[in-house]
């Protein structure tokens, strides 16, 4: 059972279109993520944030802009984007409970995005 | 230099047996997190297990284990009796330090096909 929700699971979009993807958790955590899953390449971090706000951002180019109103949600605002974008997008989220926890990751279902 | 190795980009293994998927990793930190996740075809990263760097036992759940060597830096995730659902892809992941929220540093993945 996942506790990791994520909508639209897929989306096509052009690179003039302004468009969102929306992550929800129901754990109860106080940490969320976006990571970027393009083919034959490793996971890449986007963004962290933690308990609302952004703690980490790996140089994502600025067509991608995060946007956290609470702990459980987390959005993905997507404008101009290029065909190389397209990939996987996953959202996660954490709940560190302090030392000796293991802070393990739970993750959502993802949004298969292409842009044309 | 990569954080996670995954030296086998694909494995096949008969149903029923077991099967061993290699992880490496490399961190200047004594308190770190490794953890491995299954993604089938649908997209969603699963939690599988997961070892601390102080942890004495190899963790184990249910049919996977991990043989967890400090020394060597190695963290193989072993999947004992394989089912035809197994077949996914395997990701190794390291939590570097003992704060919390951290961001996971991915492998590229092991490809596993189960044969019946």
């Amino acid at each position: 059972e996942t506790g990791v929700t994520q909508t639209p699971r897929h989306l096509v979009m052009g690179m003039t279109n302004k468009k969102s993807l929306k992550c929800e958790q129901h754990l109860g955590h106080n940490a969320m993520y976006w990571y970027k899953q393009s083919a034959k390449k490793p996971l890449e971090l986007m963004f962290v944030y933690n308990f609302k706000e952004q703690t980490e951002n790996n140089s994502v180019p600025s067509r991608f802009s995060p946007e956290c109103p609470n702990s459980s949600h987390l959005f993905l605002h997507l404008h101009t984007l290029q065909p190389e974008d397209s990939a996987l997008y996953l959202c996660a989220s954490s709940g560190y409970a302090g030392l000796g926890d293991t802070d393990t990751q739970y993750f959502g279902p993802g949004t298969r995005l292409t842009v044309l | 230099a990569q954080k996670i190795t995954q030296t086998q980009p694909g494995m096949f293994v008969q149903e029923k047996e077991a099967v061993t998927l290699d992880c490496t990793y490399d961190t200047s930190d004594q308190s770190y997190g490794l953890f491995w996740y299954k993604q089938p075809s649908s997209g969603e990263m699963i939690f599988l297990i997961y070892q601390g760097s102080y942890d004495e036992q190899n963790a184990t759940e249910g049919r996977y284990s991990l043989n967890f060597q400090k020394a060597r830096k190695s963290a193989n995730l072993v999947i004992s009796a394989s089912q035809l659902g197994d077949s996914a892809m395997y990701f190794c992941a390291m939590r570097e330090g003992n704060l919390g929220n951290t961001p996971l540093v991915f492998g590229k993945g092991t490809r596993l096909s189960v044969i019946a």
